[in-house]
């Protein structure tokens, strides 16, 4: 079963916006990270996120943390045309000894240009 | 960053065929592999955990004796699609991790048309 739910679940956006993606999970975590994906292709890590942290940058990005809402933020500054994807937080469900990456349904981002 | 690959990147069988997706790990040992399924537009789904040398732990609702896995090597993990059908028509992606609290890598997906 999933673990994150993101939302929205789809963003259209002018160039050179900022967009805004949100995601929920329901267990406690270790950490949280953002996958980026193209149609068709597979999975570009953005970043991670530990479960003691709150914020973290790099480029473009940011992301935020708030585990006391079990909530996460992946802001794109600037957005460009490359941007259009789909976007995924996952998080690592720390069930018995697996720890395994479960991801949220994804935000389908489209920049218009 | 440590590379996972794929192969075949895409196939295509015809129903009641089965057809097997190599996972490799080529730069690091992985204990643990991770199998997911997409289907379009949705998100990636987990299938199955494999730790080397071990069976696979199957996720809720994911037949076993349909997709097979065998992760017989520190570097090598397979599924094989039993007796395909259009309905698995799918993206497979999977994972590797080297270990407890490493990170995961992700190979780059195969996709699966059934015929």
């Amino acid at each position: 079963s999933q673990q994150g739910e993101e939302d929205p679940q789809a963003l259209s956006i002018q160039e050179g916006e900022n967009a805004t993606m949100n995601c929920s999970y329901k267990t406690s975590i270790n950490n949280l990270q953002w996958y980026r994906q193209n149609s068709g292709r597979g999975l570009v890590h953005l970043i991670l996120i530990r479960s003691n942290e709150r914020e973290k940058h790099s480029g473009r990005l940011r992301v935020t943390l708030d585990t006391s809402k079990k909530s996460s933020s992946l802001l794109i500054t600037a957005s460009r045309a490359a941007d259009t994807a789909s976007y995924f937080c996952a998080t690592d469900a720390n069930r018995n000894r697996d720890d395994k990456i479960i991801f949220g349904k994804g935000t389908r981002l489209h920049i218009l240009p | 960053g440590a590379v996972v690959s794929q192969h075949p990147s895409r196939v295509i069988c015809k129903s009641g065929t089965s057809v097997k997706i190599e996972c490799r790990s080529l730069d690091f040992q992985a204990t643990t592999m991770f199998w997911y399924r997409q289907f379009p537009k949705q998100s990636l789904m987990l299938m199955a955990t494999s730790n080397e040398g071990s069976k696979a732990t199957y996720e809720q609702g994911v037949e076993k004796d349909k997709f097979l896995i065998n992760h017989a090597s520190l570097t090598l993990s397979t599924l094989t699609v039993t007796s395909a059908h259009p309905e698995d028509s799918s993206f497979y992606i999977c994972s590797a991790r080297q270990g407890m609290g490493y990170e995961q890598y992700f190979g780059p997906g195969t996709r699966l048309t059934v015929t």
